[in-house]
């Protein structure tokens, strides 16, 4: 079962920062929680990941509570091509390396 | 560009035939993993092979055959398929071992499916 809790969607304006919200208030101490996108007819894209410190790429901002029950993905600046699902997913730390989709937020860049 | 590369990118079958989907990655991946996905839902993990190894099937029904032939590449062979099981099935690939199995999967851009 997924671990994760995301709006189904959200609008955003163009060139304005995006913030998807993400639940996950089972997490464990050492599980990470991780950000991919997918755009129509194309696979999954990693965006970052982070365990509770707050991490930085040159795409995107995770934004981790201190209880770390919740997260938030930040773009800083929205175009029209960020315009996909995003999914937060909880890593389950085993030799098997499960990765577990939740429903995702579907995030749409208006100009 | 995908640094996985999934082949072909569509197939469309019967529900007789065998046929083979392909997944090729040369980025030193150790651990290989296929997805299945539905239209308008997320990714479902279907196997994880770990060192050429099948380490996770999540109950895939056995007209899913999955192989490791080497490190860099990962096949499932599809017999006797149903319609429902039409969908795009995803391959990925991450590093394996310590904290390298905390890093990232890399995604190729799917096979779509189609049962006739």
């Amino acid at each position: 079962d997924a671990k994760t809790t995301q709006p189904p969607s959200m609008d955003c304006a163009e060139g304005r920062a995006a913030n998807l919200p993400c639940n996950h208030s089972t997490i464990s101490g050492n599980e990470y929680v991780y950000w991919y996108r997918q755009i129509h007819s194309q696979g999954p894209q990693y965006i970052i990941h982070g365990l509770k410190n707050n991490e930085t790429n040159e795409m995107a901002s995770l934004i981790i509570t201190e209880d770390r029950k919740s997260s938030t993905l930040i773009l800083p600046h929205a175009t029209l091509r960020d315009t996909a699902v995003y999914y937060c997913i909880v890593r389950v730390l085993n030799t098997g390396n499960q990765f577990y989709f939740g429903t995702g937020t579907s995030l749409t860049v208006i100009p | 560009d995908t640094e996985v590369t999934q082949t072909p990118k569509h197939l469309v079958m019967g529900m007789t035939n065998k046929k083979s989907l392909k997944c090729e990655q040369h980025m030193g991946h150790r651990a290989m993993y296929w997805y299945k996905q539905k239209a308008k839902k997320p990714p479902e993990l279907m196997f994880v092979y770990s060192y050429e190894k099948l380490s996770i099937n999540e109950s895939v029904p056995s007209r899913f055959s999955p192989e490791c032939p080497n490190s860099s590449l990962l096949n499932l062979h599809l017999h006797a398929l149903q319609p429902e099981d039409s969908a795009l099935y995803l391959c990925a690939s991450s590093q394996e071992g310590g904290t390298a199995s905390r890093g990232p999967q890399h995604f190729g851009d799917g096979t779509r499916l189609s049962i006739l």
